[in-house]
């Protein structure tokens, strides 16, 4: 399995939006609804963001939402804040029980 | 609360093996699967494979596949990830973590990471 392509790093300033887009193939993110997305400060855990492509954990702001078109999901971020800056990490089921995740993009909060 | 705690750091000599454990609490530990993700230094997440730990099934991703056992003990409610014929590019941090309530297509809760360098 190859991983995921994601855009190495976007930015936005604070209250804006951006939008992070993790590309697979119809064997993966286009061949099921089971895109995460997933939140890694450095020298932290991974933080669940998105789940089955556009759902929420509980207890997480709706500036977080999820979509897909094709075997292209999509993160966006509305209303940037300072503690968004962080890696994002896109994952997606690939069949047979297996999982791949994408590359990583770097937020950059200006 | 929902919580996994990992082993401490290792550092091992090529060649040689690691075991990593991941101690679950919070809730039942057999109905939810365990997920192995490495990221090496300066690298992104790299899923390994996972335990189902009520029937002890496994599945492993194909690069690792020749290398890796996840098992698990379901008396201490604690998973295991081996990894064997260590070289430098396994130095990283391997975190385990939860498969989802709604699905085992995401990971709900993560372990601390525990670092692993491969050097002679």
């Amino acid at each position: 399995q190859s991983a995921l392509t994601q855009p190495r790093s976007v930015s936005g300033s604070p209250g804006q939006s951006v939008t992070i887009s993790c590309t697979g193939t119809s064997s993966d993110v286009g061949g099921y609804n089971s895109v995460s997305w997933y939140q890694h400060h450095p020298g932290k855990a991974p933080k669940l963001l998105i789940y089955d492509v556009a759902k929420r954990p509980s207890g997480l702001p709706d500036r977080f939402s999820g979509s897909k078109s094709g075997n292209t999901a999509s993160l966006t971020i509305s209303g940037l804040q300072a503690e968004d800056e962080a890696d994002y990490y896109c994952c997606s089921y690939a069949g047979s029980y297996t999982f791949v995740f994408g590359g990583g993009t770097k937020l950059t909060v200006l | 609360q929902v919580q996994l705690v990992q082993s401490g750091a290792e550092v091992k000599e090529p060649g040689a093996s690691v075991k990593v454990s991941c101690q679950a609490s919070g809730y039942t530990f057999k109905t939810y699967a365990v997920h192995w993700v490495r990221q090496a230094p300066g690298q992104g997440l790299e899923w390994m494979g996972w335990i189902n730990p009520g029937n002890g099934n496994t599945k492993y991703s194909q690069k690792f596949q020749d290398r890796v056992t996840i098992s698990r003990d379901t008396s201490a409610s604690t998973a295991y990830m081996e990894l064997t014929s260590l070289r430098s590019e396994d130095t990283a941090v391997y975190y385990c973590a939860k498969g989802g309530i709604v699905s085992i297509h995401y990971f709900d809760y993560w372990g601390q990471g525990t670092l692993v360098t491969v050097s002679s």
